[in-house]
């Protein structure tokens, strides 16, 4: 069964474009999180999709968007970048509801975000 | 606000030295403690989920437990292969609306370094 992929997996930007991540999820999942890692803050909460709606947000500003498709695949897109974007973005997936193996979350491999 | 610390930041043990990393958690209602490994440039790789106290779960040289306050990863014989950097994460009670299944408030992790 293949796991979460995201693409691309390293990206490059200037401060001031936008960017688009991508996330496909197990086959089978529902729910989809991303989540941002740097090493000053660690694993950071940014949303969380659950049959395209977002269910929850986390504490980030609104340049940071998110949504989900029919097929449970999921985007999130950063607008106006700046440098202290820069991090690696994590797309988490489980199955999306209930309790026990149900609700364990399986990571992609992240996507590297560079701001220059 | 849910909140999560691990300790220590970083240890080092010798090829065969078993020891323990703990986790402590402050959290509105506890759906689920998860712990992660995550290797330098990788998404992290899960592990368990332990969902009530007194709880325990074992895979090969680790075992988790888990208190009303705390989770203890024990590792048994370590191999240098085991370094790594161990993440645990709180699952907060479904809120009211019951529609936030996901949301995982990460510590910061420990990094583990096993020497031949």
């Amino acid at each position: 069964k293949a796991g979460v992929t995201q693409t691309p997996r390293y990206l490059i930007k200037t401060r001031g474009q936008q960017v688009t991540l991508s996330c496909s999820p197990i086959s089978g999942h529902r729910s989809v999180s991303w989540y941002q890692q740097t090493p000053g803050q660690g694993l950071q909460f940014l949303f969380e999709y659950f049959s395209e709606t977002q269910r929850n947000k986390g504490n980030f500003p609104g340049r940071f968007s998110g949504r989900q498709f029919s097929n449970s695949r999921s985007e999130m897109n950063v607008s106006t970048l700046e440098l202290g974007d820069s991090a690696l973005y994590l797309c988490a997936s489980s199955l999306g509801w209930g309790l026990g193996p149900r609700n364990e979350q399986f990571f992609g491999p992240g996507t590297r975000l560079t701001v220059l | 606000e849910d909140q999560v610390t691990q300790s220590p930041e970083a240890l080092r043990l010798q090829e065969g030295e078993s020891s323990s990393l703990n986790c402590s958690y402050t959290v509105s209602g506890l759906r689920g403690l998860f712990w992660y490994r995550q290797d330098p440039g990788k998404g992290p790789e899960f592990l368990f989920t332990l969902y009530s106290a007194g709880e325990e779960k074992e895979k090969e040289r680790l075992k988790a437990t888990l208190t009303k306050k705390e989770s203890f990863l024990h590792i048994t014989a370590p191999k240098p292969e085991d370094s790594a950097t161990y993440l645990c994460a709180v699952q907060a009670q479904l809120n009211a609306g019951g529609t936030s299944y996901g949301k995982l408030t990460f510590g910061q992790g420990t990094i583990l370094t096993v020497h031949p």
